[in-house]
């Protein structure tokens, strides 16, 4: 079974710091992976997906990477800013089921 | 663009009562799925959808049921409410991954239930 972990679970960074959050999946065996932005009460967007055979997605000031054989995934954030502030989360969808599994979060806070 | 769109946005419900959420999607997209999410734990698959007529279980299925008349519907029934089925509720689609599209998930801005 799947397991997707997030680290840290909360981040509080000053305005202008670059910051690099964490997620690591037990089976590599994955068709996509996807990281998304959720604030407070909202729903998801998406913000980035990377396909198996992908390294890594930039759109903007983010940047996510995929290591496939360690299970590894990571959202960089070039020159965060309170807007920023929000719960990111990254999901994995195996190859054998046609859904996602997610992990529980980073919660980023970025002070003014 | 509508997306996907969940109906209702609230509900409080009493302990026995049944109802269902309603999730549509515009995109004609293949798969469908509804995920619960609880505090400190994210997001859990209820059930999901690889087409019309096709559904298969998650997670956390017991207590929900679901069916796929249409390629656009995909509502979420709560045969029996009970007070640990209170929960933001999530559904989202994507296209089948078959058609070579990007299969980039969508998410609807969830209902947020209440059982008492």
């Amino acid at each position: 079974k799947q397991e997707v972990t997030q680290i840290p679970a909360a981040l509080s960074v000053p305005e202008g710091e670059n910051l690099v959050l964490n997620c690591s999946f037990t089976d590599s065996a994955i068709y996509n992976l996807q990281w998304f932005r959720q604030d407070p009460g909202k729903g998801l967007t998406s913000l980035l997906l990377i396909q198996s055979s992908q390294r890594e997605q930039t759109s903007g000031r983010l940047n996510a990477s995929l290591d496939k054989s360690s299970g590894r995934s990571t959202l960089y954030i070039a020159a965060s800013q309170p807007g920023d502030s929000a719960t990111y989360l990254c999901a994995v969808m195996d190859t054998g089921r046609r859904a996602l599994t997610f992990g529980s979060g980073t919660r980023l806070q970025v002070q003014p | 663009n509508a997306g996907v769109t969940q109906t209702p946005k609230f509900q409080v419900l009493k302990t026995g009562q049944s109802m269902t959420l309603q999730c549509a999607q515009d995109m004609n997209h293949e798969y469908m799925s509804w995920y619960r999410q609880d505090p400190g734990m994210g997001l859990r698959l209820i059930h999901y959808s690889v087409g019309a007529g096709i559904t298969d279980q998650g997670e956390v299925p017991n207590g929900y049921n679901v069916s796929r008349s249409t390629t656009e519907d995909f509502p979420l029934r709560l045969l029996s409410a009970a007070p640990s089925q209170t929960s933001v509720y999530f559904c989202a689609s994507s296209y089948s991954r078959d058609r070579g599209l990007n299969t980039e998930a969508f998410f609807g801005q969830g209902t947020r239930l209440t059982v008492v």
